[in-house]
């Protein structure tokens, strides 16, 4: 399967506690972006990477979230100090250049802060 | 601000009824509109999206800006159809996806 990839695919945690969640893109893509998606609701952007930079920030993606792009590969979303309200499905999108390039999505992480 | 509305969340019909699922968005520019689906146990994937002016699994949307709406359309619906439908835009250099709340299609036999 050369789609995105994203894992875990579901992580269960006690509140408090801190995650990481791991995307890798398909691999010519050179942007790749972060989603959450809540019950019920449609997929909200967080934030995006072009190769290794990151360009973007939702004020969605508050102190406790931090995202890397090390090598403008891989990524990785870490949430510190997690809250029940962080429960969600964590999306990760990538896509080839810049402009209307359609966005492949991964499977997603389903976190339970509990 | 750029937002997209799909005021319903679900939507039944009977197999070979015509379908149209609703879509209107705000946005100052010129959007670029896309449609997703996703089929049970399946990943998000693109539909259809405006600039390509395709017809993707008999379905088509047509991109009003008077009336600032992006509908799904198509004019016999199947079974396999059923799904979440996303609609959703991008503004600015196709950056972030402004998704909609989703419909849930539901095609009965």
């Amino acid at each position: 399967d050369t789609g995105v990839s994203q894992n875990p695919r579901h992580k269960i945690t006690k509140r408090g506690q801190n995650v990481t969640f791991r995307c890798d893109p398909i691999s010519e893509h050179n942007r790749l972006y972060w989603y959450r998606q809540t019950l019920g609701q449609g997929p909200e952007f967080l934030t995006y990477f072009q190769n290794e930079a990151q360009l973007e920030k939702s004020r969605l993606l508050s102190d406790r979230f931090s995202a890397e792009r090390p090598k403008g590969s891989f990524s990785t979303l870490e949430i510190q100090r997690t809250e029940q309200g962080d429960s969600a499905m964590y999306l990760c999108a990538s896509s080839l250049g810049q402009g209307y390039e359609t966005q492949y999505f991964g499977p997603g992480t389903r976190l339970l802060v509990l | 601000a750029q937002r997209v509305t799909q005021p319903e969340k679900l939507l039944s019909v009977f197999k070979g009824a015509p379908v149209e699922l609703k879509c209107n968005y705000s946005y100052s520019g010129s959007p670029e509109l896309f449609w997703y689906v996703q089929y049970s146990r399946q990943r998000l994937q693109l539909l259809l999206r405006h600039i390509s002016r395709e017809s993707i699994k008999g379905f088509t949307a047509d991109l009003n800006k008077g009336e600032t709406s992006f509908h799904l359309k198509k004019p016999f619906a199947q079974e396999e159809d059923s799904a979440m439908y996303y609609c959703a835009l991008t503004g600015n250099a196709g950056n972030m996806l402004t998704f909609g709340g989703g419909t849930r299609l539901m095609v009965k036999p």
